[in-house]
């Protein structure tokens, strides 16, 4: 079985644009769960999605959004983006039956805005 | 809430001895806990889990960890390091619904 599999692997982006991560969840898990690793930081929670409804929302700008599409796989969304917003963008997928049964994260998308 | 707080930023052992990462938790209720490990450049891979289960939890590579409820911890050892074993391991604890809030990590240092 394919695991969590994200795209692109890095990007370079400048600041004010905006930019798309794309996020493919192990096949069976219907919630696509999405976090931002700083340098240096542990990663932190930014949305939760089950079933193509936000399931729960970190404390991140609106700039930030999500979406979760019929396939269940999701893409993650950042508007206006600032030199903060550089960071290692992590997908995880969780079990039907809860994260204490299965909680697997993707490589990530490394992010840098210059 | 729920949180947990890496005792040490960075530890440092010597190939073949014993290794210990430190994690304290704070919780509401009994928790769900996690240790994940971050090799340079690569994404997070589950070291091992208590839920509320054994309080003796063995994981992958060798690595076990200890659920204390009188002292709070949820430490990680191994009984003889390896080279292999330098990353960042990051102690976790399960929040609201299924959501994960991850320490500031541990970086673990081997020298031969």
């Amino acid at each position: 079985d394919a695991g969590v599999t994200q795209s692109p692997t890095h990007l370079i982006k400048t600041r004010g644009q905006q930019v798309t991560l794309r996020c493919s969840p192990i096949s069976g898990h219907k919630s696509v769960s999405w976090y931002q690793q700083v340098l240096g930081q542990g990663p932190q929670f930014i949305f939760q999605y089950y079933e193509k409804e936000e399931r729960g929302r970190g404390n991140f700008p609106d700039r930030f959004s999500a979406r979760q599409f019929p396939n269940y796989s999701s893409e993650l969304n950042v508007n206006a983006l600032l030199l903060g917003d550089s960071a290692l963008y992590l997908c995880a997928s969780s079990h039907p039956q809860g994260i204490d049964y299965g909680y697997t994260f993707g490589s990530g998308t490394r992010l840098t805005v210059v | 809430a729920q949180s947990v707080t890496q005792l040490d930023s960075h530890v440092s052992v010597s190939e073949g001895t014993p290794v210990l990462l430190r994690c304290n938790y704070s919780s509401s209720y009994s928790p769900s806990l996690f240790w994940y490990v971050q090799h340079p450049n690569k994404g997070l891979q589950l070291l091992l889990k208590y839920t509320s289960a054994a309080t003796l939890v063995k994981g992958i590579n060798g690595f076990e960890a200890e659920f204390k409820k009188s002292e709070t911890s949820f430490h990680l050892t191994k009984p003889s390091a390896h080279m292999s074993d330098a990353a960042e391991y990051f102690c976790v604890v399960r929040g609201g619904t299924d959501k994960l809030i991850f320490g500031t990590g541990t970086r673990l240092q081997v020298f031969p």
